[in-house]
């Protein structure tokens, strides 16, 4: 079955450390996309990503990175930089068509 | 700007009706969307309608489009407690990549 896969489900980070979540997608989506969820503040964009090699910064693209170079591929390094970086996060991914996203099932990430 | 506002909780009793609200403000939207998410789990894209419709029916599910007040529902027919999640209005504006998400209302479904 077709889908999309985030790893690990829960993480945690020291302080001062990078971490990398894992977005991978057998749709043959051409578009992916992490978002971050805040109880109460619904979700905002990071980054998105519309073709391989190629991404662009979201709302709050401040202290996370990205890359695209397979299109199954789109893992999100949340670093040092982000100075509240616990949160939940979902990576999603999309055709170039009307028929919304498609989301992983998320990952968790606390600071300790 | 791009705001999507819902009441952040609805509490019913299993067998009534839902009817989750959503308002937007940009009156350029072309499709709005309803997802679904339980609890730690990712967003589940329930329905969607264009916006040169007023409604929307898919079996349990209805969606109301009022585009002159920018105001968007979701009734949810004979609630039953596996519809307890929260729900997750959406708006696109431009491109497939321009989705704004709004803040979610949670759904606590009474026994």
């Amino acid at each position: 079955d077709g889908g999309i896969t985030q790893s690990p489900k829960y993480l945690f980070r020291k302080e001062g450390q990078n971490v990398t979540l894992s977005c991978e997608q057998n749709l043959n989506h051409d578009a992916m996309y992490w978002y971050r969820q805040d109880p109460g503040q619904g979700l905002r964009l990071i980054y998105y990503s519309q073709i391989v090699n190629d991404f662009q910064k979201g709302d709050i693209a401040e202290g996370y990175s990205v890359s695209r170079e397979k299109k199954e591929s789109f893992p999100l390094t949340v670093t040092s930089a982000q100075k509240n970086p616990t949160a939940f996060y979902l990576c999603a991914s999309s055709p170039q068509s009307d028929y919304g996203y498609t989301f992983g099932s998320g990952t968790r990430l606390t600071v300790v | 700007g791009e705001d999507v506002e819902q009441s952040l909780f609805l509490s019913v009793r299993e067998g009534d009706s839902s009817v989750i609200n959503c308002t937007y403000t940009d009156s350029s939207s072309t499709y709005l969307y309803w997802y679904k998410q339980e609890p730690g789990a990712g967003l589940q894209l329930l329905t969607y309608i264009f916006s040169n419709m007023d409604m929307k029916q898919d079996q349990r599910l209805t969606v109301l489009l009022n585009k002159k007040d920018k105001h968007l529902s979701l009734r949810i027919a004979d609630t039953q407690t596996g519809d307890s999640a929260i729900y997750f209005c959406a708006e696109r504006v431009g491109g497939y990549q321009k989705v704004t998400f709004g803040t979610g209302t949670k759904l606590q479904v009474i026994p």
